[in-house]
């Protein structure tokens, strides 16, 4: 398997535009993660899915985020307006078992929001 | 919820020293400890983890130690050499009604390996 595919790797968009951020779990995963990534807050929980379904979105920061996963192999992060605070790494991850075995995270998509 | 509470948030250490990043969870129900190594720029990856039935497991260069009554868990590298020089992440799961499928993170330890 290829891993986890995030895209895109690098985004650049102006405060006011809608960024979406796409997700590919590995195959066999039921479990996929939307995790945020700064220097500040470290490594925070936005939302999880199993068997497609969202969980918990508890850590979605405002109605601005919105997430979907339309099938087992693909997910979208949404953030309509963007703001110059969502500027972070998005990551995607995928588990079999998350509570109790290895999360395989994707590489990343590095937003910055001017 | 979890609480994870990890220090130091960096550390410097001569090649060949050894390196401990020490960690404290909240909720006593949580059984599962994994560490994640993220180099610059990278994706975070597993690199060892821990269930609450054993105090200790090696891998190589890489130990993690489990104080279950104290509720905190290291992490020991030893011979440290240039490569390992990362951010490191413990983390543990969260327990709701519905069972443990989160993870809660760290605020890592960025370590530098000094030649």
């Amino acid at each position: 398997d290829a891993g986890v595919i995030q895209s895109p790797r690098h985004e650049v968009t102006e405060m006011g535009q809608e960024v979406t951020l796409r997700c590919k779990p590995i195959s066999g995963h039921d479990y996929l993660f939307w995790y945020r990534q700064t220097m500040m807050r470290g490594l925070e929980l936005l939302i999880y899915f199993n068997n497609n379904v969202p969980i918990d979105d508890s850590g979605m920061p405002e109605d601005r985020f919105s997430a979907k996963m339309p099938n087992a192999s693909f997910s979208t992060l949404k953030i309509q307006p963007s703001e110059p605070r969502d500027s972070a790494v998005y990551f995607c991850a995928s588990s079999p078992r998350p509570g109790a075995g290895e999360l395989f995270f994707g590489e990343g998509s590095r937003l910055t929001v001017l | 919820g979890e609480n994870v509470e990890q220090h130091p948030s960096t550390l410097s250490v001569q090649e060949g020293d050894s390196a401990v990043i020490k960690c404290t969870y909240s909720d006593s129900a949580s059984n599962y400890f994994p560490w994640y190594k993220q180099e610059l720029g990278k994706r975070p990856q597993l690199i060892i983890d821990i269930r609450s039935n054993v105090g200790e497991k090696k891998d190589q260069r890489i130990a993690v130690t489990l104080n279950k009554t104290a509720k905190h868990f290291s992490l020991h590298i030893t011979e440290t050499q240039p490569e390992d020089s990362a951010v490191y992440f413990c983390a543990a799961p969260t327990h709701s009604g519905a069972g443990s499928y989160q993870l809660t993170f760290g605020k890592g330890t960025k370590l530098s390996v000094i030649p």
